[in-house]
């Protein structure tokens, strides 16, 4: 099993740019997150997915949009990038809730 | 949202045992308590979680105060691969978690 994969894993973007961050995941979990990361903090989640088509806002979804067409995938996008958001991300899923989430390992974006 | 309060940072000398402290005086009787690491430049890794009894499993060991206002993550002989972010976080039924800024643990040779 690969577990949680993020790609890309670095990416560098324009203010006013758009792009989509993929999150996939081989272990058939129903749940999957998106979480950012600022410098020295926690995490904060952006949004979630109970199971394929059904999604909802965490604490930060403002500037973000997410879709869930099939139980693997679970891409984030950004469609007009400002440099509050540059963050690391990471997605993660779950098979249950409360039950152990896996994280894949980030991409860290720059917003310039 | 019930909120964790955990130190800053601690230190700890290698092979020692380290308890990590966590204050979570809002909890309610059906949060669970779930601890996560996060080494350098990785996601966050689950280490345990427990509800009102103490747990034990191959990586940690959760003590859980009688009235579940803190809880303590024991390590039982620290290593320097134990160097990381440890984040204590009260799962609370409404499919999230929340991370608060964690202990930063330093584990010295």
């Amino acid at each position: 099993n690969a577990g949680v994969t993020q790609t890309p894993k670095f990416r560098i973007l324009k203010i006013g740019q758009s792009m989509t961050l993929q999150c996939t995941q081989d272990m058939n979990h129903n749940y999957m997150y998106w979480y950012r990361q600022d410098p020295g903090m926690g995490l904060k989640l952006i949004y979630y997915s109970v199971g394929a088509g059904i999604t909802d806002k965490g604490e930060v979804p403002n500037g973000y949009n997410v879709s869930r067409s099939t139980t693997e995938d679970f891409p984030l996008r950004l469609e007009l990038a400002a440099p509050s958001q540059t963050s690391v991300y990471f997605c993660a899923s779950s098979r249950n809730m409360p039950d152990t989430q896996y994280f894949g390992p980030g991409t860290r974006l720059t917003v310039l | 949202d019930a909120k964790t309060t955990q130190p800053n940072s601690m230190e700890s000398n290698e092979e020692e045992p380290v308890h990590l402290p966590c204050n979570h005086s809002t909890i309610s009787g059906t949060d669970y308590i779930h601890w996560y690491r996060q080494l350098p430049s990785q996601g966050p890794e689950y280490v345990i979680h427990g509800l009102t009894s103490n747990v034990n499993n191959r990586m940690a060991s959760l003590a859980i105060a009688e009235d579940r206002k803190s809880s303590t993550l024991i390590l039982h002989r620290a290593t320097l691969r134990d160097a990381a972010v440890y984040y204590c976080i009260l799962y609370q039924g409404t499919y999230k978690y929340i991370f608060g800024t964690g202990t930063r643990l330093k584990v010295l040779a």
